[in-house]
């Protein structure tokens, strides 16, 4: 499979615990966002990079959310100090270079804070 | 805020086409209409795009009206499989723009046997 995978597909985490979420884009993609989804809404975007450089970040992304692409392939998203509020589903997508491009999502990864 | 308008749900039969409508009033002259779907438990997933013309693909067609105000997705012919969430999203072109996405709560395709 060389679409966007991420990892885990599930966490369980308790309140104040720290976690971080993997994302592998497609290899050519050289754009990489995170979006968060809860229950019954659409994804919110969170976060955007081009290569390594994180360019957007969204204002839902608080101090407490970190996002990196060290080497311009694979994405960490980190939640420290995790609360209840913060349960949701995780999504990564990748989209190539382009004026133009859809975005190909993962799985996703669904956070549940207890 | 979402820009676009769409039914909460609708119900199709297997076999038939599945028409699902989106209104964009307020779209601009730039933007483009994307549809996604989500079926559950799932990432959304890309079905097709057009400026101002119908496009057809291996998925759906989409259909938008000369004044570019609403548009349509037909499914010709429906499956269990296409049982999901409808994202109708109007954005403008650009690189990286699919961060500038906003996704409004779609219409919900039940396909019934």
């Amino acid at each position: 499979d060389t679409g966007v995978s991420q990892d885990p597909r599930h966490k369980i985490t308790k309140r104040g615990q720290n976690v971080t979420f993997r994302c592998d884009p497609i290899s050519e993609h050289n754009r990489l966002y995170w979006y968060r989804q809860t229950l019954g809404q659409g994804p919110e975007f969170l976060t955007y990079f081009q290569n390594e450089a994180q360019l957007e970040k969204s204002r839902l992304l608080s101090d407490r959310f970190s996002a990196e692409r060290p080497k311009g392939s694979f994405s960490t998203l980190e939640i420290q100090r995790t609360e209840q509020g913060d349960s949701a589903m995780y999504l990564c997508a990748s989209s190539p270079t382009g004026w133009h491009t859809e975005a190909f999502f993962g799985q996703g990864t669904r956070l549940t804070v207890v | 805020d979402a820009k676009t308008t769409q039914p909460p749900s609708m119900d199709c039969a297997e076999g038939r086409a599945a028409n699902l409508p989106c209104n964009h009033s307020t779209i601009s002259g730039n933007e483009y209409v994307y549809w996604y779907r989500q079926i559950h438990s799932q990432g959304p997933q890309y079905i097709i795009h057009g400026l101002k013309n119908n496009e057809t693909n291996e998925m759906a067609s989409l259909i938008i009206t000369e004044d570019r105000k609403s548009s349509t997705l037909i499914l010709p012919h429906a499956t269990l499989r296409d049982t999901a969430v409808y994202y109708c999203i109007v954005f403008p072109p650009g690189a990286g723009n699919n961060r500038k996405l906003i996704w409004g709560l779609g219409t919900s395709l039940a396909v019934n046997p």
